[in-house]
């Protein structure tokens, strides 16, 4: 079992609609998670952090994080072209030593 | 402000060689992480530093090596050089006290 989980994709929606990415961890001493967004030959770019159970919007970005079922998801809404990209997810266990594991990324297709 | 800064941009080394590579924390982090990331994964975790102090090591081989200076800027150090090291090097500062990573755009490492 990988550490951080993601559905490699492609996942394609069409523009305006309301892409959905999701991502499951295994160790429960994890905080921390992320959501990072990477283009191609690009290095990967802060989008959303969350800490606490519950939901946290930005924009058009609403990511979700639920411990008890050690489940990370973000909502992208108004999807655009320029939203295409690999995203990827991230835990950070930062008690008995720090550590960060990042998913494999989930490519994102936005239709025009 | 200046984002975190790598160099060298691109590398080419020989199998057996010695490598080192450079980054520059956006000014006021004291964290400075390293990734090796290859195609089609996401990011591996390699050191994190923090005030100079190593505070994580993720499962590379002793060949890696990495330490952070007064400044806070950082050098990561690959000895033996294989052929499966032939990837992206990355590198995120953190602020104090918050776990959010800002990545440099990298160094692309080949060896042959």
């Amino acid at each position: 079992q990988k550490e951080v989980e993601q559905n490699s994709g492609p996942l394609s929606v069409p523009e305006g609609a309301i892409a959905s990415l999701n991502c499951t961890y295994s160790d429960r001493g994890s905080q921390s998670f992320f959501w990072y967004r990477q283009y191609s030959g690009k290095s990967p770019e802060l989008i959303m952090s969350i800490y606490s159970n519950g939901d946290k919007e930005d924009g058009r970005f609403t990511a979700q994080l639920n411990k008890a079922s050690q489940y990370v998801s973000l909502l992208i809404r108004d999807s655009q072209p320029s939203d295409s990209a690999t995203y990827l997810c991230a835990a950070i266990r930062d008690t008995g030593g720090f550590k960060t594991i990042f998913g494999a990324g989930t490519r994102l297709f936005v239709k025009a | 402000d200046a984002g975190v800064t790598q160099s060298p941009t691109h590398l080419i080394k020989t199998r057996g060689q010695q490598v080192t590579l450079r980054c520059s924390p956006i000014s006021g982090h004291k964290s400075v992480s390293w990734y090796q990331q290859v195609l089609g994964q996401g990011p591996q975790f390699i050191f994190q530093y923090y005030e100079k102090e190593e505070r994580g090591r993720g499962n590379f081989p002793d060949r890696f090596s990495a330490r952070q200076f007064p400044n806070y800027s950082s050098e990561l150090n690959v000895n033996a050089l294989l052929l499966g090291d032939s990837a992206l090097y990355l590198c995120a500062s953190s602020p104090l006290n918050a776990n959010e990573q800002y990545f440099g755009p990298g160094t692309r490492l080949t060896v042959t």
